[in-house]
């Protein structure tokens, strides 16, 4: 079973404090996924990655796909009561089918004014 | 907006009950998607359906069947619900079978 950890699984933070979240497979994904989920919605794709190292940015967040491509982290710099929701990574696995996307419980954010 | 449509939004049944979900695709995409996502969890892949057939399916025993019209809608159909059913069911559609995944808000399912 491919497991995708993400950590932690709760943060609460003050508006303006930087946070990273994190995401860990002992498996390699072919591409990864960030999205992010508000209550009643569902979730909305934030960057995708798909080669070892690359670093996206997107304004205050930034991106990261672990060398390995096992791991992958989302900084989050200066942040915004608009940023609370949860931050879900998901991955479709090296050798695995590539329609199937395999997400992580996710990180809740809650940004604080 | 994402452009994919599910209904209902909320509903209630009792265990045994059978349901049936749909999913309107956005404008030009022939590929929908369906996942489960139980409350704390992140979304499960049920199956995806490309052109009217399945084309991939995650464990999920045989009483999730689904269905996807000429035009792409499709629908999920839950047999002999149980308790552990209770969940947000997503469907999400793209343009291929590998892309972009644009979600629905959901259909929130309550099993008594």
């Amino acid at each position: 079973t491919q497991l995708l950890e993400q950590s932690p699984q709760f943060l609460s933070i003050q508006e303006g404090e930087n946070l990273t979240v994190y995401c860990n497979s002992s498996s390699v994904f072919s591409s990864l996924q960030w999205y992010r989920q508000e209550p009643g919605e569902g979730p909305v794709l934030l960057v995708t990655v798909v080669t070892g190292g690359e670093v996206k940015k997107l304004k205050r967040l930034t991106f990261q796909f672990g060398d390995a491509r096992k791991d992958s982290s989302l900084h989050i710099t200066a942040a915004q009561t608009g940023d609370t929701g949860l931050y879900l990574c998901a991955g479709v696995y090296s050798g695995g089918s590539n329609y199937k996307l395999t997400f992580g419980k996710g990180t809740l954010l809650t940004v604080n004014p | 907006e994402t452009g994919v449509t599910q209904s209902p939004t909320h509903l209630i049944k009792t265990r045994g009950q059978q349901v049936t979900l749909r999913c309107s695709s956005q404008s030009g995409h022939n590929t929908v998607s369906w996942y489960q996502q139980a409350l704390g969890q992140g979304p499960q892949f049920i199956f995806q359906y490309y052109r009217e057939e399945e084309n991939g399916r995650g464990n999920f025993p045989p009483r999730f069947s689904g269905l996807q019209f000429p035009n792409y809608s499709s629908e999920l159909n839950v047999n002999a619900l149980e308790l552990d059913d209770s969940a947000l069911y997503l469907c999400a559609s793209s343009l291929l079978v590998t892309g972009e995944l644009f979600f629905g808000e959901g259909s929130r399912l309550t099993v008594l």
